[in-house]
């Protein structure tokens, strides 16, 4: 069935340094990939979607890359600050053709002082 | 603008007892969707409604139902609720079918006793 894996499940980083989320996906045919960042006692908050036919998108310090072949994508942060401290998913969708999306199990990211 | 409401925020039920949960989405947006949040999970599908007909089912018994109403807030009931149904439920909104672009409320943190 569809299934979207996501690792790492913990990330720790120092303030100012980048972290890297990767997810990949099964479904052939999904053609959009969100990332939503969570905070404690909020809900998903989408940051940054990328669709099948951009294989790189990016918003100030955070960008998406995507490789269809092998099924593939990745969340980048860059210069990383305090407040990007939250829970990440990744999460694919057939768009127009299904409308679902299917949620990774996130990624706990803690930026270091 | 305000972003897509949910209430109640917070709801205890026993066993075998009845809830409904709602939401009202992004002004302008005609599509609503219900997630089931386990902690420690990501978001699962429930449900899409758009224009008040049923656009999608995720895997869940028939116990959960949903409706929309013409103002496009929507209802998600639950019958006979089990220790299992403890989660954070979300609602998202979105101006059209499909995956794309959904946007969550805070959610209602529904504990069975």
């Amino acid at each position: 069935g569809e299934n979207v894996e996501q690792h790492p499940s913990t990330l720790s980083v120092q303030e100012g340094d980048s972290a890297v989320i990767k997810c990949t996906y099964s479904d052939s045919a999904s053609n959009y990939f969100p990332w939503y960042k969570q905070e404690l006692g909020k809900g998903p908050q989408l940051i940054i979607d990328i669709r099948s036919n951009v294989g790189e998108k990016k918003d100030q310090r955070i960008a998406v890359t995507l490789n269809k072949t092998a099924k593939h994508f990745s969340l980048h942060i860059t210069e990383t600050q305090p407040e990007d401290s939250a829970v990440y998913f990744c999460a694919a969708s057939r768009g127009n053709r299904d409308d679902k999306i299917i949620f990774g199990k996130g990624t706990r990211l803690h930026i270091l002082p | 603008d305000a972003g897509v409401t949910q209430s109640p925020t917070h709801l205890i039920k026993t066993r075998g007892q009845q809830v409904t949960l709602r939401c009202s989405p992004i002004s302008g947006h005609k599509s609503v969707s219900w997630y089931q949040q386990v902690l420690g999970q990501g978001p699962q599908f429930i449900f899409q409604y758009y224009e008040k007909e049923e656009r999608g089912r995720g895997n869940f018994p028939d116990r959960f139902s949903a409706r929309q109403f013409p103002n496009y807030s929507s209802e998600l009931n639950v019958n006979a609720l089990l220790l299992g149904d403890s989660a954070l439920y979300l609602c998202a909104s979105s101006w059209g079918t499909g995956g794309y672009e959904q946007y969550f409320g805070p959610g209602t943190r529904l504990t069975v006793t």
